[in-house]
């Protein structure tokens, strides 16, 4: 099936641990987003890719970090230096060009215990 | 970008149409009006856009007024699984690109049996 998938699922952390999480997609989109969600909020943006070994700051890039060596994955990994990091993640992707329209993973959620 | 105001909850009888309504006053010229929705713990799901003229897929319908300063998102015969929060953007195409959609509260959408 075509898509994106996000993994884990649910994930859980000590303070001070660094996490990855896993986005895969098999749409052939070139552009690449993360998000981030907190209970009753709306998104917001935390790094996004338009194209393979480029990325750019979103709103709240600080903690964060992304790579993007292959078309089809962009992982993101949330450093000891992100503050509050529990929260929902959610992966997208763009096709680019004028196109509004992104497609959203299924989301990881992590809990820093 | 353009500021939008959706009311923060509606119920609807399952098999009734679902009107969800969208100000957009300061909407411009070139903005689209982009609706997503977002069911409990999942990724937001692309719904339908528009510019000027109403549109349709199999989803729904976007109806938007002749001054495009707001818009109406109809779901025709509603169903349980239409329950989620459902969000009005108003965007420039090209912006997507930067992924900087801006998500606000919403309108949940409770669908009764």
């Amino acid at each position: 099936d075509g898509g994106i998938t996000q993994s884990p699922k649910y994930l859980f952390r000590k303070e001070g641990q660094n996490v990855t999480l896993s986005c895969e997609q098999n749409l052939n989109h070139d552009a690449m987003y993360w998000y981030r969600q907190d209970p009753g909020q709306g998104l917001r943006l935390i790094y996004y890719s338009q194209i393979v070994n480029d990325f750019q700051k979103g709103d709240i890039a600080e903690g964060y970090s992304v790579s993007r060596e292959k078309k089809e994955s962009f992982p993101l990994t949330v450093t000891s230096a992100q503050k509050n990091p529990t929260a929902f993640y959610l992966c997208a992707t763009g096709k680019g060009g004028n196109t509004g329209e992104l497609f959203f993973g299924e989301g990881s959620r992590l809990t820093v215990l | 970008d353009a500021k939008t105001t959706q009311p923060p909850s509606m119920d609807c009888a399952e098999g009734r149409a679902a009107n969800l309504p969208c100000n957009h006053s300061t909407i411009s010229g070139n903005e689209y009006v982009y609706w997503y929705r977002q069911i409990h713990s999942q990724g937001p799901q692309y719904i339908i856009h528009g510019l000027k003229n109403n549109e349709t897929n199999e989803m729904a319908s976007l109806i938007i007024t002749e001054d495009r300063k707001s818009s109406t998102l109809i779901l025709p015969h509603a169903t349980l699984r239409d329950t989620a929060v459902y969000y009005c953007i108003v965007r420039v195409a090209t912006s997507f690109n930067t992924g900087k959609l801006i998500f606000g509260q919403g309108t949940t959408l409770q669908v009764k049996p």
